[in-house]
């Protein structure tokens, strides 16, 4: 168990629909990490908020938005669903080492379009 | 970006057996990690490993950063080793970028 939470498992869902996703970091991590996992694309960074702001921005949709909340869990919200966005969504939150920061990711939200 | 490469794509093993595989990167790093992705879809953490070797069981990695590899080595494999292995690396202390993973499948 890494101590990140991520909540639903599982959703099905149709096309055009808006769905949130949500993960609680591990107790103390500032950092939060949104990442999807497709077949096709493989697994990929979407954002990244640290403390409540935005840090970091990939290859995220704008149909995809996230926020991070004062008590540091964050969602990731995904609005006018296509059968591509069916994937692997994962979150992870990061510690520092000493010497860089290592991730540690929670067990995936695989959502289904259907 | 950087990119990231590794190598073999597949791998079937034997029980018992021995492997090795490898993480190429294109850039300096800060941050290298090697995963385990069991058949459930967890993403496991093996090492933590931006320079340097460490060992953890049957299991250890090195990273030689000047020339921008790492390995992982899974001695006396067992069939709950297999699933997919990625290497993810970052320069920035932000993002990671995964390689394609290495598939495993050690046969009893």
């Amino acid at each position: 168990d890494s101590g990140v939470t991520q909540t639903p498992k599982h959703l099905i869902t149709a096309t055009g629909q808006r769905v949130t996703l949500r993960c609680s970091p591990r107790s103390g991590d500032l950092s939060v990490y949104w990442y999807q996992q497709s077949l096709d694309q493989g697994l990929q960074f979407l954002i990244q908020y640290y403390n409540g702001e935005e840090r970091a921005k990939g290859n995220i949709l704008e149909r995809f938005s996230a926020q991070q909340f004062p008590d540091l869990h964050s969602e990731l919200n995904l609005s006018s669903l296509e059968l591509g966005d069916s994937a692997l969504y994962f979150c992870a939150s990061s510690v520092h080492t000493g010497t860089g920061y290592e991730q540690y990711f929670g067990p995936g939200t695989r959502l289904t379009v259907t | 970006g950087i990119q990231v490469e590794q190598s073999p794509p597949d791998l079937i093993l034997q029980e018992g057996a021995n492997s090795t595989l490898r993480c190429n990167f294109s850039d300096s790093v800060n941050n290298l990690q090697w995963f385990h992705q069991n058949p459930w879809g967890q993403l496991i953490n093996l090492f933590y490993i931006p320079s340097g070797t460490k060992q953890n069981g049957r299991l250890s990695a090195t990273t030689v950063a000047t020339e921008r590899y790492s390995l992982l080595y899974i001695s006396s494999s067992q069939t709950t080793d297999s699933g997919v292995y990625f290497c993810a690396v970052s320069a920035s202390g932000s993002r990671l970028t995964f390689g394609e993973g290495t598939q495993l499948t050690v046969n009893p």
